[in-house]
């Protein structure tokens, strides 16, 4: 157990809605990533915060958003879904936002769009 | 841009057999690390092994261990006595600790162990 917690396990919409996922990370873990594995892909970073504030970006749509709150947790907003938007989405923590050298993984979140 | 290569889609090896992945990665930083990771069919990412580009000795975790050439920007796994639960796939990657954190992925290489 990484200490990273991603809520749903599982998620199944429809084209066009929007959804939030979820991740908590590793207690006294100020950083959290986000990255998205699509089918036969290795994981594509999207976005990064540190203590509530955006770090960095990576390959991130403008139909998705992210956000880190007081209590460290992190949520990721996607909107307008599309199929190709079906991926396994993963969090991940570390406890600065430079100089970190691991990061833990939440066990992902699985959005399919239909 | 950094860039991580794995040239191997799919591998397979004989259980208690050794099997040597392979990655290529395209950097200008002189300091960063290299890693891989596992992800079993739970999908969970196990570090594997971590390497740091400014040591020469390669990186050693039991059965696994690295053959890190930093002049060719190579860096491949060696997993020796292979198990049944060494069957997953494997990500090499890369990360630059000081100038963004974010790790940049190869596309795996699928491995099975057979019995």
């Amino acid at each position: 157990d990484s200490g990273v917690t991603q809520t749903p396990k599982h998620l199944i919409t429809a084209t066009g809605q929007r959804v939030t996922l979820r991740c908590s990370p590793r207690s006294g873990d100020l950083s959290v990533y986000w990255y998205q594995q699509s089918l036969d892909q290795g994981l594509q970073f999207l976005i990064q915060y540190y203590n509530g504030e955006e770090r960095a970006k990576g390959n991130i749509l403008e139909r998705f958003s992210a956000q880190q709150f007081p209590d460290l947790h992190s949520e990721l907003n996607l909107s307008s879904l599309e199929l190709g938007d079906s991926a396994l989405y993963f969090c991940a923590s570390s406890v600065r936002d430079r100089g970190n050298t691991e990061a833990f993984f939440g066990q992902g979140t699985r959005l399919t769009v239909v | 841009a950094q860039t991580v290569t794995q040239s191997q889609p799919e591998m397979s090896v004989q259980e208690a057999e050794t099997v040597t992945l392979s990655c290529t990665y395209d950097t200008s930083e002189n300091n960063y690390y290299l890693f891989w990771y596992k992800q079993p069919p739970s999908r969970q990412m196990i570090l594997v092994i971590r390497q740091e580009a400014y040591k020469q000795q390669n990186a050693t975790e039991n059965r696994f261990s690295v053959n890190f050439q930093k002049a060719a920007k190579s860096f491949s796994l060696k997993i020796s006595d292979s198990q049944l639960g060494d069957t997953a796939m494997y990500f090499c990657a890369f990360m630059k600790p000081f100038t963004g954190n974010q790790f940049y992925f190869g596309t795996g290489t699928s491995l099975t162990v057979i019995p």
